[in-house]
């Protein structure tokens, strides 16, 4: 059974503290590894596919890397406007089957 | 540039009512797909369609119907509603089926309460 599990559950920052939130996920069958951002009353909004281990992908203040069992988030010095929900997924499969996790809820604060 | 529309944005309904979920995309997304969203529980998929005529199962099917007539339109139908299915359902399209070659994009969800 695919699975995806997130940590924190809830992550509590200063403006300019950097940290991590991580993913980890079962490895078999898997068909790209996905993060998310999900502001209160919206759709998850798309951020990054990683495809193999190694790799990583940079957009802004985040960063987000892969290793052979899980993922993390990476956030350098946050700002207000990054608080939201932030979502990991797991492909499998050929038609978009995503398996998501519960979610890191990242509070930014001044 | 619409993205992925969903309607109603909020519903009340009693049990045994039912009632249908409309999705609308104008990107000329071939992958349409229906996930519900539960506090302390990830999304989860409940059906999909990878063209127009062609619909599947995911996860969690019971209780739900689609069906898919055109490109644009994938409309969640619920047959006789149940508390089970408070949820918010959001509607997600992509270009392609891998979702490594195209991401889904979701619309902002249908918040539904089954009293």
């Amino acid at each position: 059974e695919d699975q995806v599990t997130q940590s924190p559950e809830a992550l509590r920052l200063q403006e300019g503290e950097s940290s991590s939130l991580n993913c980890s996920y079962t490895v078999s069958g898997l068909r790209g590894l996905f993060w998310y951002r999900q502001d209160p009353g919206k759709g998850p909004e798309f951020l990054f596919t990683l495809y193999s281990a190694g790799e990583e992908k940079e957009k802004e203040r985040l960063k987000a890397t892969l290793t052979k069992k899980e993922s993390f988030l990476h956030i350098t010095a946050p700002k207000p406007e990054d608080s939201a929900t932030y979502l990991c997924a797991r492909g499998s499969g050929t038609a978009s089957k995503l398996t998501f996790g519960t979610g890191t809820r990242l509070q930014v604060t001044l | 540039n619409a993205g992925v529309t969903q309607t109603p944005k909020f519903q009340v309904l009693k049990t045994g009512q039912s009632m249908t979920l409309q999705c609308a995309q104008d990107m000329n997304h071939e992958y349409m797909s229906w996930y519900r969203q539960d506090p302390g529980m990830g999304l989860r998929l409940i059906h999909y369609s990878v063209g127009a005529g062609i619909t599947d199962q995911g996860e969690v099917p019971n209780g739900y119907n689609v069906s898919r007539s055109t490109t644009e339109d994938f409309p969640l139908r619920l047959l006789s509603a149940a508390p089970s299915q408070t949820s918010v359902y959001f509607c997600a399209s992509s270009y392609q089926s891998d979702p490594r070659d195209s991401p889904l994009h979701f619309g902002n969800g249908t918040r539904l309460t089954v009293t």
